[in-house]
């Protein structure tokens, strides 16, 4: 069974810190992704990875970075940390094959103060 | 603009009866449809898909229904079950450079009451 786990359920940070969001999947998928949840809005993708190194802006981009080091993890990071990034953090990967479901790991709820 | 449109935020139905949960969406470029589950704490699950060049596709108590024609995809719950209280999201695929990639609705929430 496909494991996506995201280091931490529950953060707390300030304005302006850098925050890193980790995850990582344990079945050798090829593409990683990350999604924000918030309510009204549904999920929207902030940046996507179809292989180790590579990356690509999804629909919200802004104030986000990414990296991809190894095929496993996926890195999210905000380099100076803003009250409207307070979020659920959902962290997804698939088979590289079109249409393969996505596998999403259980979130991570940030609230920057 | 919204692409994938969700219009109902809730739906309350009595266990046992059937449950529709409604999706349109706008851009006819769309070939492959995804439903998804969330329960509180968790992230979503995948429920069931439709290709375009179907209009229905059944999993157990799970049918989703496609009409291109209206840009409009429903799925069916029946019976439905107290277990089945949760989110449900529609999703929508699409090309993107050579990969395919999803854009969610808002979601529905639904309660199904013993």
């Amino acid at each position: 069974d496909v494991k996506v786990t995201q280091s931490s359920r529950y953060l707390v940070k300030r304005t302006g810190e850098k925050v890193f969001l980790e995850c990582v999947q344990d079945m050798d998928h090829e593409n990683m992704f990350w999604y924000r949840q918030d309510p009204g809005l549904g999920l929207r993708l902030i940046y996507f990875s179809y292989d180790v190194k590579m990356k690509e802006k999804g629909d919200i981009p802004e104030g986000y970075s990414v990296s991809r080091e190894k095929k496993e993890r996926f890195s999210l990071i905000l380099e100076s940390a803003s009250t409207n990034q307070t979020s659920m953090y959902l962290c997804a990967s698939s088979l590289a094959q079109l249409n393969s479901p996505l596998h999403f790991g259980n979130g991570t709820r940030l609230t920057v103060t | 603009d919204q692409q994938v449109k969700q219009n109902s935020p809730s739906l309350s139905v009595q266990e046992g009866r059937i449950s529709i949960l409604n999706c349109d969406y706008t851009n006819s470029m769309f070939d492959y449809f995804l439903w998804y589950k969330k329960y509180p704490a968790e992230g979503p699950t995948f429920l069931i898909s439709i290709s375009s060049i179907k209009d229905k596709n059944e999993d157990g108590r799970f049918t989703v229904f496609l009409n291109k024609s209206a840009k409009h995809l429903s799925l069916h719950i029946v019976p439905s079950q107290p277990g089945d209280s949760a989110v449900y999201f529609c999703a929508a695929s699409y090309v993107r450079g050579s990969q395919g990639n999803l854009i969610f609705g808002k979601g529905t929430k639904l309660s199904v009451k013993p």
